[in-house]
């Protein structure tokens, strides 16, 4: 079975520009989560949807931050306009559903960012 | 605040001989908690997990013990392997989400 995938692996931009993740999640998976993760920080969570609704995005920047998940499937997280301080990692994970006792989260191969 | 802290940026052990990588945290209503593994340029894999009313998982070579009165874990390779080098994430679920440690460096020497 498929994992987590992401799309870009790699993206270099400049400031100001703005730039786009894509997030397919396992087959199945109610819940979609993106993480941002620092060089030597674990990861913290960005967003939480189940289905196509977002029910946690306390943590992200919405002046500049966007997410959605229109079909309850894939996924996009959006930045514009990027700063320096969003050079990271972007991570996507996914998991059968998040009221589950025990339920585990499934992590892609993130994207990462680097804005100069 | 770092709700989960593992204060052992990195170790280094021996092939064959045990490793043992720890993590503490500071919520009490934390419900079960998860150890990850993460090589170079890929995402955390999922490794083991524990129920926040149990005090041992074991699974193969990984077993990892929870002292809840100590709000702290514990995961045990034995025996350490070279391909056990990566770097290991401690999670804790609360409130539907993880809240994840800053992650031990792991080197098994062969």
């Amino acid at each position: 079975e498929a994992g987590v995938v992401q799309s870009p692996r790699y993206k270099i931009i400049e400031k100001k520009q703005p730039v786009a993740f894509w997030c397919n999640p396992i087959s199945g998976h109610n819940t979609l989560y993106w993480y941002l993760q620092n060089l030597g920080q674990g990861p913290e969570l960005l967003i939480r949807y189940e289905n196509e609704e977002a029910v946690d995005d306390s943590q992200l920047p919405k002046d500049r931050f966007s997410a959605e998940r229109l079909k309850g499937v894939d996924s996009t997280l959006k930045i514009q306009p990027a700063e320096l301080g969003d050079s990271a990692v972007y991570l996507c994970a996914s998991s059968l559903d998040s009221d589950a006792p025990g339920d585990t989260q499934y992590f892609g191969p993130g994207t990462r960012l680097t804005v100069l | 605040d770092q709700q989960v802290k593992q204060n052992s940026p990195s170790l280094s052990v021996q092939e064959g001989r045990i490793s043992i990588l720890n993590c503490d945290y500071t919520n009490s209503m934390f419900d079960y908690f998860l150890w990850y593994k993460k090589y170079p340029a890929e995402g955390p894999t999922f490794l083991i997990s524990i129920s926040s009313i149990k005090d041992k998982n074991e699974d193969g070579r990984f077993t990892v013990f929870l002292n809840k009165s100590a709000k702290h874990l514990s995961l045990h390779i034995v025996p350490s392997q070279p391909g056990d080098s990566a770097v290991y994430f401690c999670a804790a679920h609360g409130a539907n989400n993880l809240f994840f440690g800053t992650g031990t460096r792991l080197t098994v020497i062969p």
